[in-house]
């Protein structure tokens, strides 16, 4: 079963910023916190990652509480192309790449 | 540096037959692991190989299999295919199984049985 939990949807007008919360309250010490986006019937994409601290790539930022029981993607200008279903996905540092997908949050970017 | 492929993009099948789908990883990359995502059930973990040797296995029934080369590129095939396999496959690699290496997913083999 999925460990994190995620609205099912959410909408976002273009320009702004897509703030996208997950809830993994019962995450483990050496979990990471993994987000992935997948465009229709495509792939998924990997985003970002992040353990402890905050992260930021070229695609978004990932805040991570300090308890680690909750995180936010937030992709700060969103675009049309933005609109996906996004993945938060708790995996373990020491179980090799499974990844166990929940349901996500699909976003939808209006003009 | 070119991504994950697989081969065939698109398959049809029929009831009872078997298929063999490929995976090339990035270059580099020695741990590939598999994916069926169907509307159903989403996307649901089958196995990973790393080294030529399975490491993770999801819960799937016999018929699914795979196994890696020492190139790492991998192949899984599916016995006795049934209506319900049809789903997209997909195959994601990984420099290690390590928790802090992100695996990346090639564009998936569009699987329909009839």
């Amino acid at each position: 079963d999925a460990k994190t939990t995620q609205p099912t949807s959410m909408d976002c007008a273009e320009g702004r910023a897509a703030n996208l919360p997950c809830n993994h309250s019962t995450i483990s010490g050496n979990e990471y916190v993994y987000w992935y986006r997948q465009i229709h019937s495509q792939g998924p994409q990997y985003i970002i990652h992040g353990l402890k601290n905050n992260e930021t790539n070229e695609m978004a930022s990932l805040i991570i509480t300090e308890d680690r029981k909750s995180s936010t993607l937030i992709l700060p200008h969103a675009t049309l192309r933005d609109t996906a279903v996004y993945y938060c996905i708790v995996r373990p540092h020491n179980q090799g790449g499974k990844l166990i997908f929940g349901q996500g949050t699909e976003l939808s970017v209006k003009p | 540096k070119a991504g994950v492929t697989q081969t065939p993009r698109y398959l049809i099948k029929t009831r009872g037959q078997q298929v063999t789908l490929s995976c090339s990883p990035i270059s580099g990359h020695r741990s590939v692991s598999w994916y069926q995502q169907t509307p159903g059930q989403g996307l649901q973990f089958l196995f990973e190989y790393f080294s030529e040797t399975q490491r993770n296995k999801g819960n799937f029934p016999g018929r699914f299999s795979g196994r890696q080369f020492s190139n790492s590129r991998s192949e899984m095939n599916v016995s006795t295919l049934e209506l319900g396999d049809s789903a997209l496959y997909l195959c994601a690699s990984s420099l290690s199984l390590a928790g802090e290496f992100e695996q990346f997913f090639g564009p998936g083999t569009r699987l329909t049985v009839l």
